[in-house]
């Protein structure tokens, strides 16, 4: 089945620093634009971060969003056919649902979501 | 950067129309597409509406969107209210490469 698989996610302390993976199941992860898209309990979606394809002019290319740049980084690995977040110096704002969300190649909607992986930050 | 501001609720009875909105600050409305998603309760999005007015595989014609340059706005109607439709609603939009979500819509269908 095509599908997208998050892990990473638990109980996190203030300061501490978390990694999420997310493995495509089925489908190769290498021609498209990945996305990490998060949610807080009953709150809005926030688009996190992107990494690009490995291939094409928009190769590798990558984006943050406001409220992790400079403390995150992505990064995709073709092998293991999976692509990593990892976010520091986190905060109570950092809790929520993760979700690994694969972008189209040419209308550039979001057309497949895992379902998610859950984040809690807490001393 | 780009600020979607949607209403926080809206509510009307099965059977009839309902237009939720998307207001663009920084930025107009036409400088990228609008794309609309659907959250069912304890459910991933799912895409509605992509490249301003375009319906996704398999979403029924009750769903429409469209953009307003007047307003700096985008629309989601929905025509026929089903029960079903209960949910939130979230436009979504590019600049710069990065994504903005709008804060989402809670719909009651009551």
């Amino acid at each position: 089945e095509v599908q997208l698989v998050e892990s990473g996610g638990g109980l996190v302390k203030p300061g501490g620093s978390l990694r999420l993976s997310c493995r495509g199941t089925d489908f190769s992860l290498s021609p498209f634009t990945m996305n990490w898209v998060r949610q807080p309990p009953g709150k809005a979606l926030e688009w996190i971060s992107s990494v690009g394809p490995s291939v094409g002019s928009d190769s590798g290319e990558i984006f943050y969003g406001d409220s992790v740049r400079g403390r995150s980084s992505i990064s995709r690995d073709d092998g293991d056919n999976s692509v990593h977040l990892v976010l520091n110096n986190v905060t109570a704002e950092d809790t929520g649902l993760y979700f690994c969300v694969r972008r189209g190649r040419v209308t550039y909607y979001f057309n497949l979501w895992g379902r998610g992986t859950l984040v809690t930050v807490s001393s | 950067n780009v600020l979607l501001t949607q209403p926080h609720s809206v509510s009307e009875s099965p059977g009839k129309t309902v237009i939720i909105t998307c207001t663009r600050s920084g930025g107009s409305i036409g400088d990228s597409y609008v794309q609309w998603y659907q959250q069912r309760p304890g459910s991933v999005p799912t895409c509605l509406i992509y490249e301003n007015d375009e319906r996704f595989y398999g979403v029924p014609d009750r769903f429409s969107g469209s953009i307003d340059k007047s307003s700096n706005s985008a629309s989601l109607t929905i025509s026929g209210l089903k029960t079903e439709d209960e949910a939130a609603y979230f436009c979504l939009a590019y600049f710069k490469g990065r994504v903005f979500f709008g804060g989402g819509t809670h719909l009651t269908v009551l």
